[in-house]
């Protein structure tokens, strides 16, 4: 049984590109959020997508989108990249509200 | 914004001893999971307690909830230099919120 599958792993870009990642869910999960860690502090939430919808989002611009395919599996996307996000990327995926969610080894991204 | 904060910040221990962490939250929760994070790699879910469960056992890791206290602890005895890692408490964001919210995290080294 797979668990959540993240890639690229490593990425390197210039400020004012644009980059999409992307997530494949644990095997019969539906819900898929994003999450975005900054060097010695905590994941902080992005967005999650349920049913190909955004259904909650957190504190970040509008520079980070996201999708969800029929399939569960979910792109991030992030424009005009400052130097700002450089971070570790990570996918989560669960089933129901209220339970566990699984991470991915997440994507390292540097903004240079 | 933080709803769980970890404590201590780092914790150095000897190889089979026992290593206890706290974490504090601020609003009203269903649970709470603890998560390992090895080298700024991707989180490994550990443990979840349920609001209405004191204490949970797996394995080595004995985790605690004290919800008149907003509190949890997560003890892992006798220690391994495998456990070095750091440790987060998570929780979702109040009711009916899909926003899984981190500590900054406790960051453990066990030495052998």
């Amino acid at each position: 049984d797979a668990g959540v599958t993240q890639s690229p792993t490593h990425l390197i870009k210039t400020r004012g590109q644009q980059v999409t990642l992307r997530c494949s869910p644990k095997s019969g999960h539906d819900t898929v959020s994003w999450y975005q860690q900054a060097l010695g502090q905590g994941p902080q939430f992005i967005f999650q997508y349920y049913e190909e919808e955004e259904r909650q989002r957190g504190n970040f611009p509008d520079r980070f989108s996201g999708h969800q395919f029929p399939n569960y599996s979910s792109e991030l996307n992030v424009n005009a990249l400052l130097l700002g996000d450089s971070a570790l990327y990570l996918c989560a995926s669960s089933l129901k509200l209220n339970t566990e969610a699984f991470f991915g080894q997440g994507t390292r991204l540097t903004v240079v | 914004s933080q709803q769980g904060e970890e404590d201590p910040q780092a914790l150095s221990i000897q190889e089979g001893e026992n290593a206890t962490m706290n974490c504090s939250y601020k609003t009203s929760i269903n649970n709470l999971q603890w998560y390992r994070q090895n080298s700024g790699r991707g989180l490994v879910h550990l443990i979840l307690i349920r609001s209405n469960e004191r204490e949970k056992h797996s394995g080595r890791l004995r985790v605690t909830l004290d919800t008149s206290k907003k509190s949890s602890s997560l003890l892992i005895t006798a220690s391994r230099a495998a456990d070095t890692a750091s440790y987060f408490c998570a929780s979702y964001s109040g009711a009916g919120s899909y926003q899984l919210t981190f500590g900054k995290g406790t960051k453990l080294s066990v030495i052998p």
